[in-house]
This record gives structure tokens, C-alpha cells and sequence, in this order.
């Protein structure tokens, strides 16, 4: 089935650092999201995005994070500066215009914050 | 907002039995997808099915929009079922899916 494609999937970083998590979503896709998971918590909506703008964001979605898909490359998301509270898998999905609704996920992207 | 509870937490199984895991929302949905969650973390897609009844392989969900809830039920679990399921909403008619806490199945041999 389609695939979305998550880089790196492991990262660590020294608190105060800046981090980018790339998503390559499926291919003819429109709607990008975030969601994070913190290990053995529940799936967390973070951001969604749509023609290059933020649609909707939950309150997780702090200042210090940002989304963006710059000329159709990966879509991103930057934290800067991290915290040790952002330690969490945090997953990519895509949805297309036609099949509303069905939301394909990448296999997550593991960040620890020290 | 819209909650979802999932039940029961967890569950335990013997291969070959059958089970039948709950979602209960709290808003009027247009989206809902069932997941697969592996004990590695990857995600998989089982099922949309915002309403009525749908099939896919050994799984069946059925949606009663009107009473906001939905099942999913396993037939003839296998050792390889073992995993969470995630229940996901829609979010007040928006885009974005919010997700239950899920039901932990095990399959024993």
C-alpha cells in the first residue's frame, strides 16, 4: 500500500539543541500531519497542514515547533530549542484529497532529548 | 473536544478465539479508522469505516454513528494479532484524527 517515509528514524540531542524531523508523505497526497507518542502513552495530534499553511494544532503544538514543506521537498518538523519533555516518537501521516479521511503513517521518528 | 474510550484496556486471548474490541466517542464523527500499533511502534491502517459494517480478512468493523460507537471484531486470532489497537476520530469535523488509549491484545499459542 502507499508508504510514507520518515528520516531519521532515531535521533538524540542535547536539550536547548534544534531538531528537524523530515516526512516524505505518499506521493499525491495534500493534508500532512504530526502526532506524538510519548512510550506507552497514547497517539497525540499535534499539527496538520494543507497548502503550505498550519490548519489545525493542538496545544502541544508549542512556539517552539514548526511545520513546513518547502517546493513539494520533505515535510518538517522543527523544534527549536528542544526540551527534555519532547522525548517521544513522533509519526508522519498523509491523507489525499479523494480518499478523505484514510490516514497512511510512517514508522516514526524516535527522538531523545538528554 | 472529542473523546474516545476504548475497552476493554487489554485482553488476552488463546490462538483460534475470537474478540470484539469497543470505541466510544463523545462527538458526532465523520472519520473513523481503526489501527494496528506492533509492540515495535509502527502504525498500520486496518480499517475506515466512519459507518455501517466493513471486512477486511479475519476483521470486521461495524459503526452505529448514531450511538457513537464502533467495534471491531477478530475472528480466529492468530499469535501474530498480538498488539494495540487504536480507535481515531475525527476532530470536531475537521481533518485531524484524535485517538483512543487503545486495547492491548496478546495471543498465546
Amino acid at each position: 500500500g502507499p508508504k510514507v517515509l520518515q528520516i531519521p528514524s532515531h535521533q538524540i540531542i542535547d536539550m536547548g539543541q534544534m531538531v528537524t524531523l523530515n516526512c516524505d508523505p505518499v506521493s499525491n497526497h495534500l493534508y500532512f500531519y504530526w502526532y506524538k507518542q510519548i512510550l506507552g502513552q497514547q497517539m497525540e495530534f499535534l499539527v496538520n497542514f494543507y497548502n503550505g499553511k498550519v490548519m489545525e494544532k493542538s496545544k502541544l503544538f508549542k512556539d517552539q515547533f514548526s511545520v513546513e514543506r518547502p517546493d513539494g521537498s520533505y515535510f518538517t518538523l522543527k523544534i527549536q530549542p528542544t526540551a527534555l519533555e519532547d522525548s517521544a516518537v513522533y509519526f508522519c501521516a498523509s491523507s489525499s484529497w479523494v480518499n478523505t479521511g484514510q490516514l497512511y503513517f510512517g514508522e516514526g521518528s524516535k527522538l531523545t532529548v538528554l | 473536544g472529542q473523546q474516545v474510550q476504548q475497552s476493554p484496556a487489554s485482553l488476552v486471548l488463546q490462538e483460534g478465539e475470537n474478540a470484539e474490541l469497543q470505541c466510544n466517542f463523545s462527538s458526532t464523527a465523520t472519520q473513523l479508522q481503526w489501527f494496528y500499533q506492533s509492540p515495535g511502534g509502527s502504525l498500520v491502517s486496518l480499517l475506515s469505516n466512519p459507518s455501517g459494517t466493513k471486512h477486511t480478512g479475519r476483521l470486521t468493523s461495524t459503526t452505529v454513528t448514531k450511538e457513537r460507537r464502533s467495534s471491531l471484531h477478530i475472528s480466529s486470532s492468530q499469535t501474530t494479532d498480538s498488539g494495540t489497537y487504536l480507535c481515531a476520530i475525527d476532530h470536531q469535523g475537521g481533518r485531524a484524527l484524535i485517538f483512543g488509549t487503545g486495547t492491548t491484545v496478546s495471543v498465546s499459542p
